[in-house]
């Protein structure tokens, strides 16, 4: 299936550290998501954008709707050990007024303390 | 709020058995709800989408007979491997999205099946 693609996909960071990750698409998306997945469990929703160029935060984190719809960026400021986890970009797509979504690649994080 | 449950978080069953997972949103309705399935280190992919009190649409190359949803209500919806062989070993991930809540997708904590 489509996917979307997102870099880097795996990082090692000290605690403390800030984090960048991005997702780019080849498609336009209405809505831009990033989710977090620890191991065994569903994804957690993070940060939902809706608007182009739209800047939301969530405590530490910080993503971007790109101007173009076709990306997004998610920032961690100062990280902790319990930001270690696979982190997802998701772009949502109507059709037929039903939505769905396109998932990226994944950006694996590890903090070493 | 928003909080999506799935049953049973974990199975293992014999090769050429039926296994049935339910979704199941918690505290509010769902017009749809997705299903997805995840390979170890791997992204979640689109399975099917599932509307209350219609046929589920399949993604490509997901058989429709294997993979059995329900969606009896508008808060909960199943999903049936048939006849499960080893090669279905996955988590599978439901989602919800909340009514008149736009596009925002809930999910619930998966289920891990083990086929032997």
């Amino acid at each position: 299936g489509q996917q979307l693609n997102q870099s880097p996909q795996s990082m090692f960071i000290q605690e403390g550290e800030d984090v960048s990750m991005n997702c780019t698409s080849s498609s336009i998306f209405n809505t831009w998501l990033w989710y977090k997945q620890d191991p065994g469990e569903g994804p957690v929703l993070l940060i939902a954008l809706y608007k182009a160029g739209e800047l939301t935060s969530n405590g530490r984190l910080t993503a971007q709707f790109g101007i173009t719809r076709k990306d997004s960026f998610l920032n961690i400021s100062a990280s902790i050990p319990s930001d270690v986890g696979i982190y997802f970009c998701a772009g949502s797509e109507e059709t037929s007024g039903t939505y769905k979504y396109i998932f990226g690649t994944g950006t694996r994080l590890k903090v070493l303390a | 709020g928003a909080v999506v449950s799935q049953h049973p978080s974990r199975v293992i069953c014999k090769s050429g058995t039926s296994v049935k997972i339910e979704c199941r949103s918690l505290d509010f309705q769902a017009t749809t709800m997705f299903w997805y399935r995840q390979f170890p280190k791997q992204s979640l992919m689109l399975m099917a989408t599932s509307n209350e009190g219609s046929k589920a649409t399949y993604e490509q190359g997901v058989e429709k007979d294997k993979f059995l949803i329900n969606h009896a209500s508008l808060t909960l919806s199943t999903l049936t491997v048939t006849s499960a062989h080893p090669e279905d070993s996955s988590f599978y991930i439901c989602s919800a999205i909340l009514l008149g809540g736009g596009e925002t997708q809930y999910f619930g904590p998966g289920t891990r099946l083990l086929v032997l």
